[in-house]
């Protein structure tokens, strides 16, 4: 069976400080990923997606950036957080042309 | 545009309460429709819809689909406390399997 691994679950940093966010996912190749920030509870905003090694889609320009290493790893990474990068961000990985998403456990990113 | 809106935004209800969630949709090319439950972490996957009039069910919660007038519904029957939580709405749509989520509705169930 497949699984998702997001870490670390909680993260609390100072302005100005570096990001690393790591997804992992097992018993699957090639899987499409994805990562999303979630706001106060609501609304998942699509940050990134891959469909393959090296491939990297970005949806909203940002101090963010993503990139994926090998075929099952998905890292979200910053050089310099802002307050405004805080929230919930969540790793979800899909089967190469189906519909369903499954998410990681998710990474809760408090910036001071 | 391609947009997903769903309703009512929040609700809260008494325990044994039905409650009936609502997903409208504007899509070109549609593929599917799904619905996740988001507790305090991640969502996870409820139910996936792609053919209009098949109820789909899994025990208290089932969810239907009309393609004609491009809306679902999630129904929840006997509401328990564990049932609050956030219930969100995606659309698979677009020739590149564009997704489009909604805003969530946020269940509140009272005990």
């Amino acid at each position: 069976s497949q699984t998702i691994h997001q870490w670390p679950a909680t993260l609390v940093q100072p302005v100005g400080s570096p990001l690393s966010l790591e997804c992992t996912v097992e018993g699957t190749s090639n899987p499409n990923l994805y990562w999303y920030r979630q706001a106060a509870g609501r609304g998942l905003q699509l940050l990134f997606y891959s469909v393959g090694i090296g491939q990297i889609s970005s949806e909203v320009p940002q101090n963010l950036s993503a990139s994926r290493p090998q075929d099952r790893q998905f890292i979200l990474s910053s050089k310099k957080l802002l307050l405004s990068d805080s929230g919930f961000y969540l790793c979800a990985w899909q089967r190469s042309g189906a519909n369903v998403l499954t998410f990681g456990a998710g990474s809760r990113l408090t910036v001071l | 545009e391609d947009k997903v809106v769903q309703s009512p935004l929040s609700l809260v209800v008494h325990e044994g309460d039905t409650v009936t969630l609502n997903c409208s949709y504007e899509v070109t090319n549609f593929r599917s429709l799904l619905w996740y439950k988001q507790e305090k972490k991640a969502p996870t996957f409820l139910f996936m819809l792609t053919s209009s009039g098949i109820e789909k069910k899994s025990g208290r919660l089932s969810s239907i689909l009309d393609k004609k007038e491009l809306f679902s519904i999630l129904n929840i029957t006997a509401t328990q406390t564990g049932d609050s939580a956030i219930y969100l709405c995606l659309l698979n749509a677009g020739n590149n399997r564009k997704l489009i989520w909604g805003l969530g509705t946020s269940l509140a169930v009272n005990p």
